[in-house]
């Protein structure tokens, strides 16, 4: 079964202190790894797109990586306007719909 | 601006009640989609639309019924055989596999 794990839950961390947050994957045939960021009562923001192995992409403070086996989000010098909650989602290749799976999400705080 | 309009911002629901969530997308994109999101977990898919006048049933649609008459529209009703509504209700839309592009979400609330 299609499965995708988010670590930590929740993660507090002092302003400047950078982290990684994981995202480990199982699915028959992976054709897209997803990053999203949501605010209280919102929704999900996209942050970035990952296909194959050894990709990377970076934004601002962000910066997500990608393996055969899983994701890292990582934040350096995080700033408190960083604080919000990080989905990670997954499109498998089987079968014939495109429908995207989630993990719970990673609570991040960052404090000033 | 191109996007996805969700409506009502807040609905409260009554007991024995069908209330009909309302999402609207000018983003020209094929597939239109609903997840419910509870506090504590991920997103669960209720319905998705791949075409107008097609829709395939998620991991959690019983309780939960749409249509898709118009490609720009795709709206959900919680009927009263969901005995437990409340929760975050996003609606989001995309093209081929590119990336999913979220509404503002709707809270529905039990009274």
């Amino acid at each position: 079964e299609d499965q995708v794990t988010q670590s930590p839950e929740a993660l507090r961390l002092q302003e400047g202190e950078s982290s990684s947050l994981n995202c480990s994957y199982t699915v028959s045939g992976l054709r897209g790894l997803f990053w999203y960021r949501q605010d209280p009562g919102k929704g999900p923001e996209f942050l970035f797109t990952l296909y194959s192995a050894g990709e990377e992409k970076e934004k601002e403070r962000l910066k997500a990586t990608l393996t055969k086996k899983e994701s890292f989000l990582h934040i350096t010098a995080p700033k408190p306007e960083d604080s919000a909650t990080y989905l990670c989602a997954v499109q498998a290749g089987g079968g014939a719909t495109n429908k995207l799976i989630f993990g719970t999400g990673t609570l991040l705080a960052v404090q000033p | 601006d191109g996007g996805i309009t969700q409506s009502p911002k807040y609905l409260f629901r009554k007991e024995g009640q069908n209330v009909t969530l309302s999402c609207e997308q000018n983003l020209n994109h094929d597939a239109m989609y609903w997840y419910r999101q509870d506090p504590g977990q991920g997103l669960r898919l209720i319905y998705y639309s791949q075409i107008v006048n097609d829709f395939q049933k998620g991991d959690i649609a019983e309780g939960y019924s749409v249509s898709r008459e118009k490609k720009e529209s795709f709206p959900l009703t919680v009927t009263s055989a969901q005995k437990n509504p409340t929760a975050f209700y996003l609606c989001a839309s995309r093209q081929g596999d590119e990336k999913l592009f979220f509404g503002s979400g709707t809270q529905l609330s039990v009274l």
